[in-house]
């Protein structure tokens, strides 16, 4: 079975601290990870996906398929981070994607 | 180009009624899906739709929840005898259907079953 788990439901950090929102998940093949980011009255959109190895607006995740983990990591957060963010996984064989509980990060001043 | 457009963006209704929430994808997009926003559930999967069929219907909570897709274009979600615990934000999404590729998500259907 498919499942992804983000165990923090709220991050509160630092403007300028390091920042990780951690994701694991559980799927006996090959996933595709990726991570959405919700703002403030803004639509859920894509922040980065595992296959890109990509940095976006600061933010990096390595997926360790021996932890089975996608954590998402950034140096100095800052306030304009503050948001939802929802680690997704897709499995092999389809295109369905289901989505962690999410995490809400406050980056305070 | 137009967004995934969904309607209404509030819906009030009474406890025990019917509702429709529709779903228009980007043109062109074959996946279609549908879930649920609900405080401390998070985004929770309900269907998807490759096309006109649902080869995943699993995550739809009860049978009073169903989905159609027709001209492999707009999608409709039908909750029959709406509950209370229905209440929450309704969010469609579509893709083109192809490997490692982004969702892109409507504004989603404010549900509020008084």
């Amino acid at each position: 079975a498919q499942r992804v788990t983000q165990p923090e439901k709220l991050l509160s950090v630092f403007k300028g601290a390091p920042v990780e929102l951690k994701c694991n998940y559980s799927y006996s093949g090959s996933p595709e990870l990726f991570w959405y980011v919700q703002y403030s009255r803004q639509r859920l959109q894509l922040l980065l996906r595992h296959i890109s190895r990509e940095s976006i607006k600061g933010f990096t995740a390595d997926l360790n398929k021996g932890e089975t983990s996608f954590h998402l990591k950034k140096p100095f957060a800052q306030e304009e981070d503050s948001a939802m963010y929802y680690c997704a996984l897709r499995g092999t064989g389809g295109f369905k994607t289901i989505f962690g509980a999410g995490t809400r990060l406050f980056v305070k001043a | 180009g137009a967004g995934v457009s969904q309607s209404p963006s509030n819906k009030v209704t009474e406890k025990g009624k019917d509702v429709e929430l529709r779903c228009d994808p980007i043109s062109g997009h074959t996946a279609l899906y549908w879930y649920r926003q609900s405080l401390g559930q998070g985004l929770e999967f309900l269907i998807y739709f490759q096309g006109n069929s649902a080869p995943d219907k699993s995550g739809l909570p009860s049978d009073r929840f169903s989905a159609e897709r027709t001209g492999g274009s707009v999608s409709t979600l039908t909750i029959q005898r709406t509950q209370q615990e229905d209440s929450a934000v309704y969010l469609c999404a579509s893709s083109q259907g192809r490997e490692n590729e982004k969702l892109f998500f409507g504004s989603g259907t404010q549900l509020s079953v008084l």
